[in-house]
């Protein structure tokens, strides 16, 4: 399988402010997902996005797949965005790969 | 819109013990993704069903066992059940078996094993 990077591991913001979360991927992908983890545990998805550009109200997510990345856009965080993001990519005819994650702590 | 239904969603379970994983997978969807997530870690692929035949397998131990139903619900059969078992498992489902669909997970049932 491929090996995914996440980057940064832990993000601290104020109420307002933007953010952006980096995936890397070790092999070309034909699957990329990115998830949140709320703090109940549950994986919620967020978008399905082997490459181009998608938005999804204040998140948006790009993905390069020419040179293995892919970038999450927060804007305008809110406490509720707090949790752990995932990505997961997945190549050729392996498993579903997900990165350590990103722990984002929105404070008011 | 219809979800991934898993039960129960917290079981609690003595060492030795047995314990049985269910999940409903989205309608129309016929492939069914097991992970499994130790605290502070991310989600491990166990194992996975097409059309009720075992279609991969990843990191799942001997004492587990999986199976797909005709309706294409899906069970986890753990067994000899220990303390490192305790994590939250995920159920995951796809339109097909093709690596570009996307799998949308249900809400875990949380095991923990004392």
């Amino acid at each position: 399988g491929i090996q995914v990077e996440q980057s940064p591991p832990d993000l601290i913001l104020q109420e307002g402010a933007n953010s952006t979360l980096r995936c890397n991927f070790s092999d070309s992908v034909n699957n990329l997902q990115w998830f949140h983890q709320n703090p109940w545990g549950q994986l919620i998805n967020l978008f399905y996005i082997p490459s181009g550009t998608k938005q999804n109200g204040r998140l948006s997510a790009t993905t390069v797949a020419t040179e293995r990345y892919s970038l999450l856009y927060i804007s305008s965080s809110q406490t509720t965005d707090s949790g752990v993001y995932f990505c997961a990519g997945l190549s050729g005819y392996s498993t579903l790969t997900f990165g350590k994650g990103t722990m984002l702590l929105v404070s008011p | 819109a219809a979800g991934v239904i898993q039960s129960p969603r917290h079981l609690i379970k003595e060492k030795r013990e047995t314990a049985t994983l269910k999940c409903y997978p989205i309608p129309r969807h016929d492939t069914v993704y097991w992970y499994q997530q130790g605290p502070g870690q991310d989600p491990q692929f166990l194992i996975s069903f097409y059309e009720k035949m075992q279609s991969d397998k990843g990191s799942i131990p001997d004492r587990f066992s999986a199976q797909q139903f005709s309706d294409y619900h899906s069970e986890l059969n753990m067994s000899s059940l220990e303390l490192g078992d305790s994590a939250l498992y995920f159920c995951a489902s796809s339109l097909s078996q093709e690596s570009t669909d996307t799998q949308y997970f249900g809400p875990g049932t949380r095991l923990t094993v004392l």
